[in-house]
């Protein structure tokens, strides 16, 4: 079954500085999302991306996060300058093959746990 | 603004047991999902509802979807040792297409 890849698996960084946090969705998905989960927590939404621009964002989506879709297959999520509080796992998701006004079925990938210190 | 209430947050019981997860949202949503998701793992999707009223059954769960689609639940008869995880609900609004989660509610088989 096709999968959504994510990278690095874990991520170790100092307060203030930058990430990247880099997902490959499922091929013919048109759909992307990062989600974050601090840890025993519950799942929270941070973006959506269709047709090459933020759809919604959620008010963790604060101006130190961005979002890119650099080239057909790779989705990143930016962080500009890393708190304490940005430490949780950080889930990619994709879904939706056609238009169809409606949610389907999100797969996600595998997480990447980053750590802020 | 929308929220999805989820309860209970953990649940403890014995191998073979039922288990009951209830989600509440403050306003009608247009379709539920819900998820599973494993110990270290990442959410998996197991089912969606639509319609009013409805119910779903996927061997030993059964998912159903309010009459005023404003609430939800998942059922499990029986519950294996394979069943461990926490489950979620995710709600779609009438008037955006972001999903909603409930908190989770985390299934424990007690030893």
């Amino acid at each position: 079954e096709p999968e959504v890849t994510q990278t690095p698996s874990h991520q170790v960084t100092q307060m203030g500085q930058e990430v990247i946090l880099r997902c490959v969705p499922i091929s013919n998905h048109l759909y992307f999302y990062w989600y974050r989960q601090i840890l025993g927590q519950k799942v929270e939404f941070l973006v959506s991306f269709y047709n090459n621009e933020i759809s919604e964002k959620s008010e963790i989506f604060d101006d130190q996060f961005s979002v890119e879709r650099p080239d057909g297959s790779n989705f990143t999520l930016k962080i500009r300058s890393t708190k304490l509080e940005d430490s949780a796992m950080y889930f990619c998701a994709s879904s939706g093959t056609t238009w169809t006004g409606d949610n389907e079925k999100l797969f996600f990938g595998s997480g990447t746990q980053l750590s802020v210190l | 603004g929308q929220q999805v209430m989820q309860i209970p947050q953990y649940q403890h019981v014995q191998e073979g047991e039922d288990f009951t997860t209830y989600c509440n949202s403050s306003t009608t949503l247009s379709n539920i999902q819900w998820y599973k998701q494993r110990p270290g793992g990442h959410p998996v999707f197991l089912i969606q509802l639509v319609k009013s009223g409805e119910v779903k059954k996927q061997k030993r769960l059964t998912f159903q979807f309010g009459e005023a689609k404003k609430n939800s639940s998942l059922h499990i008869t029986a519950t294996q040792t394979t069943d461990v995880g926490t489950y979620f609900c995710a709600g779609e609004g009438d008037s955006n297409y972001q999903l909603i989660w409930g908190a989770g509610t985390k299934l424990i088989i007690k030893p």
